[in-house]
């Protein structure tokens, strides 16, 4: 079995500050995490993937996660907000199961002031 | 360009109609899933197909069919016996490998009229 907590459903910050979107796996074997990015009516477009070949993973946009296994997390940062990142962002994970399904969390919604 | 495309970008049910949703993709993917979006909430799996002519269900199946006749299309058809089809409906594909990354379409937004 596989699942996905994400914390915090509505996420603000200011433009320049450090995004942080916080991600929690469970997985009863080595799994693969992603993030996507959802803006309004649209579909979810891919941000990063990890894979297993390296913990820091590095996105596009600026954003980077880094899996942690002794914590079951792949927080999501960003150094300095854009007010183009606001967004809805989901985490997922798949096992490698029949089908490579992925199991999503219930998203984040990413908010930036000006 | 590749891609993945659905059709129409909006659609109205009315009481006790069936509706179809298109998605089409030139990835030359084998698999293909439909999702379903609700305000507020994650993805969940409607049905997904890892070939021609077969298909399983997902988490929330009922009320819902689909087909794969050919590689490139997978549509979805809401039946009246969904009763709360008002969501957003997402198309999505990827190669049969394990853990590949799945691409999705731009969505169908249903509403109930």
């Amino acid at each position: 079995a596989q699942s996905v907590t994400q914390l915090g459903s509505h996420v603000s910050v200011s433009e320049g500050a450090l995004v942080l979107l916080r991600c929690n796996y469970s997985s009863s074997v080595p799994p693969y995490l992603f993030w996507y990015v959802q803006y309004p009516n649209q579909g979810l477009q891919l941000l990063l993937k990890y894979t297993s070949a390296a913990t820091l993973v590095k996105g596009i946009n600026g954003f980077e996660a880094e899996f942690k296994k002794s914590e079951t997390s792949f927080h999501l940062t960003k150094p300095s907000a854009h007010m183009s990142d606001a967004a809805e962002y989901f985490c997922a994970v798949t096992n490698g199961n029949a089908g490579n399904m992925l199991t999503f969390g219930g998203g984040t919604r990413l908010m930036v002031k000006p | 360009d590749g891609g993945i495309t659905q059709s129409p970008k909006y659609l109205f049910r009315k009481e006790g109609q069936n509706v179809t949703l298109s998605c089409e993709q030139n990835l030359n993917h084998d698999a293909m899933y439909w999702y379903r979006q609700d305000p507020g909430q994650g993805l969940r799996l409607i049905y997904y197909s890892q070939i021609v002519n077969d298909f399983q269900k997902g988490d929330i199946a009922e009320g819902y069919s689909v087909s794969r006749e050919k590689k490139e299309s997978f549509p979805l058809t809401v039946t009246s016996a969904q009763k709360n089809p008002t969501a957003f409906y997402l198309c999505a594909s990827s190669t049969s490998q394990a853990r590949e990354t799945q691409y999705f379409g731009p969505g169908t937004r249903l509403l109930v009229l």
